[in-house]
Formats: C-alpha cells, structure tokens, sequence
C-alpha cells in the first residue's frame, strides 16, 4: 500500500505570490492534517479534513486555506506569501476523523522557500 | 491556554541504557496528549496518544508514557534505547495540537 504522498517536494517563491500544496492519502483514509514546522516556530497543527469538511483548525492567519476532494487529497493554499511562510509543511492522513482516532501517517512534506 | 513544555533540548545516553523524556502541558480540562518522533529516515511518525482511561499508554518502538495530571507531566520512557531511536521527539497536548519545541536524543555506542 502506497504511503502519503505529497507534491511538491520543494517549491520556491517570491513575496506577494501565492502557492497551492498537495497531500494523497493512503488509500482508504478518509482524514487529511497539515502541519507547518519552523525553525523558529516548531512543529504547528494547520488544520484537518473529513469527508471534505474541515474540522478542526489551529491558529494561522486566513491566508492560510484548504480544501480536501471527494478522493480525500487535500490542498492547501497559502495566499499572499511572505518570508515567515518558509517551512516544511507536512501533512498526514488517517482512516478515521479527530484526534482520538487510529493512528496518522506522516508524508515526507514540501519543503517552501520564499523569497 | 494550552501549552507545552519540553524542559531537555538535548540528551544523551548510551545504548542500552533506559530513557524518559519531559514533558509537561498547561490545558484546562483532561487534555488530549500526544507524543512523535522525527528522524531523517523516518520522517514524523505517532509515537502514542492519551485521550482517557489508563494513565499508562503503550507506543509503537517499544516506548511508554505515563499521564500524571497532578503533575501535569506526560513522560516518554524506554527501557532500553538502541542506536536508531537517535530522533528529535515532539510532546503535543490538546484538540489544536500544541507541540513542544522538542528534544533531541543522542545516543553513544
């Protein structure tokens, strides 16, 4: 069974643009997370999606969105970029919704650089 | 607010040897808590999770953690570490997912 794949692997951008991610779960998992880590920052929840919905979210700005398909890939955009964005953002899939759930397996993430 | 505190940036021990990593949240209620693993490997991997029930949780790799909340601790143990534990761990607490800043664990042969 393939794992979670996510595209890019890397991405550079300029200031002011804006960038769309992509997350393919394991096959049959119906929960997507995204995660955003810095070095400053560390390891931060972006938010979850099931069955299309977003249902749980952690504390970014609006710039930051997402979406999640009737496959279960999900995206997320990350609009107006600025210097702070760069980051791995990694995303994880899981069979089932919320945290108290089966376990989540990780992708490698996109690396984003903006410059 | 929720927060996490992970007091060890760095430790090392020598293979073989027992481990227990720090952490301690700040949560209002029963808080949800999480420990992960990152090595260059592996990537980010869900080592176990506590929701409720019994206060001693079993992880994948043979790793522990014990939810103490009249400590607020939610400690990550090992009875004996091998050379591929090397890895920065991340504890995490509550429906946001707040993580610490991690530790990083060395290992000497």
């Amino acid at each position: 069974k393939a794992g979670v794949t996510q595209t890019p692997r890397y991405l550079i951008k300029t200031r002011g643009q804006q960038v769309t991610l992509s997350c393919s779960p394991i096959s049959g998992h119906r929960s997507v997370s995204w995660y955003q880590q810095t070095p400053g920052q560390g390891l931060q929840f972006l938010f979850e999606y099931f069955s299309e919905t977003q249902r749980n979210k952690g504390n970014f700005p609006g710039r930051f969105s997402g979406r999640q398909f009737s496959n279960s890939r999900s995206e997320m955009n990350v609009s107006t970029l600025e210097l702070g964005d760069s980051a791995l953002y990694l995303c994880a899939s899981s069979l089932g919704q919320g945290l108290n759930t089966d376990t989540q397996y990780f992708g490698p993430g996109t690396r984003l650089t903006v410059l | 607010a929720q927060s996490v505190t992970q007091p060890d940036i760095h430790i090392t021990v020598s293979e073989g040897a027992s481990l227990e990593l720090r952490c301690n949240y700040s949560y209002g209620a029963t808080p949800y808590l999480f420990w992960y693993v990152q090595s260059p490997g592996q990537g980010l991997q869900l080592l176990l999770k506590y929701f409720s029930g019994d206060t001693l949780v079993q992880g994948i790799k043979g790793f522990e953690a014990e939810f103490k909340r009249s400590q607020s601790s939610f400690n990550l143990r090992k009875p004996s570490v091998h050379w591929s534990d090397a890895a920065e761990y991340f504890c995490a607490v509550g429906d946001k997912i707040i993580f610490g800043k991690g530790t990083r664990l060395h290992i000497l042969p």
